[in-house]
């Protein structure tokens, strides 16, 4: 069965640190690949997504992610994190064939220190 | 922007009540998906519909069932609720033009079965 695995729970990060959030999945097929963040209160918002092209797709907010196909992988990124980065971010992965069907990693809790 | 609206935030129900959650969208996405969200389980697919009147289970579809008579609505129902039930249930919908498009979310309702 597929599944999505983020290493890291709960992060908890001093603002201007560095961020990296790791995102496995299993499946051998294409795929297109997702991170989605959901702010305290709010409803899960896209961050970026990867389908096709160059394997480092930049986001909203200063976030990047890096698609490695070889090692099933595709961290989220942020140079410098700030207070309003406070959030749970999720990892999905699309097979492409299939259609309707995404899988959601467990998610990880970012918490920043102002 | 897409705007996907679930008509309650916040239940609370009694263990055997019957409960209609509403979700409706604005887009005329022909997709709409019912997620169940619980802490360190991520999001887990309980039903979608790719069409008026048309279904099909996700992951998790025992003790619920669903409606789609309207195109732009999507209704979860628990015959009777049970206390595992207990949960933030989230709505999405998805375009049918683009196999790259991202899932779009409602804000999320917060069921308690007591």
């Amino acid at each position: 069965a597929q599944s999505v695995s983020q290493h890291n729970h709960h992060v908890i990060l001093s603002e201007a640190a560095s961020l990296e959030l790791g995102c496995n999945y299993s499946y051998g097929g294409t795929v297109n690949l997702f991170w989605y963040v959901q702010y305290p209160g709010q409803h899960l918002q896209l961050l970026l997504k990867y389908f096709s092209g160059d394997p480092l797709v930049k986001g909203i907010k200063g976030f990047e992610a890096e698609f490695i196909k070889s090692k099933f992988s595709f961290n989220l990124r942020k140079p410098s994190v700030q207070w309003s980065d406070t959030a749970e971010y999720f990892c999905a992965v699309h097979p492409k064939d299939n259609f309707n069907k995404f899988y959601f990693g467990s998610g990880t809790k970012l918490n920043v220190k102002p | 922007d897409v705007k996907v609206t679930q008509s309650s935030r916040y239940l609370v129900k009694r263990t055997g009540e019957k409960v209609f959650l509403e979700c409706v969208q604005d887009m005329d996405h022909e997709n709409m998906f019912w997620y169940r969200q619980d802490p360190g389980l991520g999001l887990r697919l309980i039903y979608f519909s790719y069409d008026v009147k048309m279904k099909e289970k996700g992951d998790i579809p025992e003790g619920y069932s669903v409606s789609r008579e309207k195109k732009e609505r999507f209704s979860l129902i628990l015959e009777s609720a049970s206390t595992n039930q207990t949960s933030m249930y989230l709505c999405a919908s998805r375009d049918d033009l683009f196999a790259t498009g991202e899932l779009f979310f409602g804000e999320g309702s917060r069921l308690t079965v007591l």
